[in-house]
């Protein structure tokens, strides 16, 4: 079966940095993208890896072993507005996107 | 670009009824996708679509239809609401398949009573 596994929640201080992890099984795996969704909003495309390795993109960077189905994201500096969910999506072997339950970032002053 | 629309942004359906989700994109992109996201759960695909006339299931297809007549268009019609189908849906779209970015929609909250 295919099988994301992300935190549920995270807590983070305001200027500090914080990593998610996902690992993951999927049929097949053609990438995988990141996504932040704020409450009540629609996701939005944050990064996307293919080989594996860290890519950087401002404050925020994305890492992928493909072989060890693992990814993380990083968020550097961290400000109020970065709080939100963070969704892991690797693309299985149809391209599907296999969507994780998101990670909750609650950042603290 | 008004990017990727979807109307209404909230309704409230009684047990049985019926209702069209509209959704509409306006960047060229073939393909788009109609996906639930229930509390706690990850995003779920209802169907998807590779072009105009082309509309394929996903994982969760049961009591929805879909049709892509236009590039630009893509209503989701719930037959016979039910409970179950209480939940946001989202809306998205594009280029191509491998490595593209999907844009979404702002959504539709729908409750069924």
């Amino acid at each position: 079966g295919q099988n994301i596994d992300q935190p549920t929640e995270m807590t983070a201080t305001e200027g500090a940095i914080v990593q998610i992890n996902c690992t993951y099984q999927t049929s097949g795996f053609n990438g995988l993208f990141w996504y932040q969704q704020h409450a009540g909003e629609a996701p939005t495309f944050l990064s996307y890896n293919v080989l594996d390795g860290l890519e950087e993109k401002g404050r925020f960077s994305s890492f992928l072993s493909r072989s060890k189905g693992y990814s993380y994201l990083l968020l550097k500096e961290l400000q109020m507005k970065d709080s939100a969910s963070y969704l892991c999506a690797p693309q299985d072997s149809n391209y599907q996107l296999i969507w994780g339950a998101g990670t909750k970032l609650i950042i603290k002053p | 670009n008004a990017g990727v629309t979807q109307t209404p942004k909230f309704r409230i359906l009684k047990i049985g009824q019926s209702m069209t989700l509209q959704c509409a994109q306006d960047m060229n992109h073939n393909y788009m996708y109609w996906y639930r996201q229930d509390p706690g759960m990850g995003l779920k695909l209802i169907y998807y679509s590779v072009g105009a006339g082309i509309t394929d299931k996903g994982e969760v297809p049961n009591g929805y239809n879909v049709s892509r007549s236009t590039t630009e268009d893509f209503p989701l019609r719930l037959e016979l609401a039910a409970p179950s189908q209480t939940s946001v849906y989202f809306c998205a779209s594009s280029y191509s398949l491998e490595g593209e970015t999907q844009y979404f929609g702002p959504g539709t909250r729908l409750l069924v009573l």
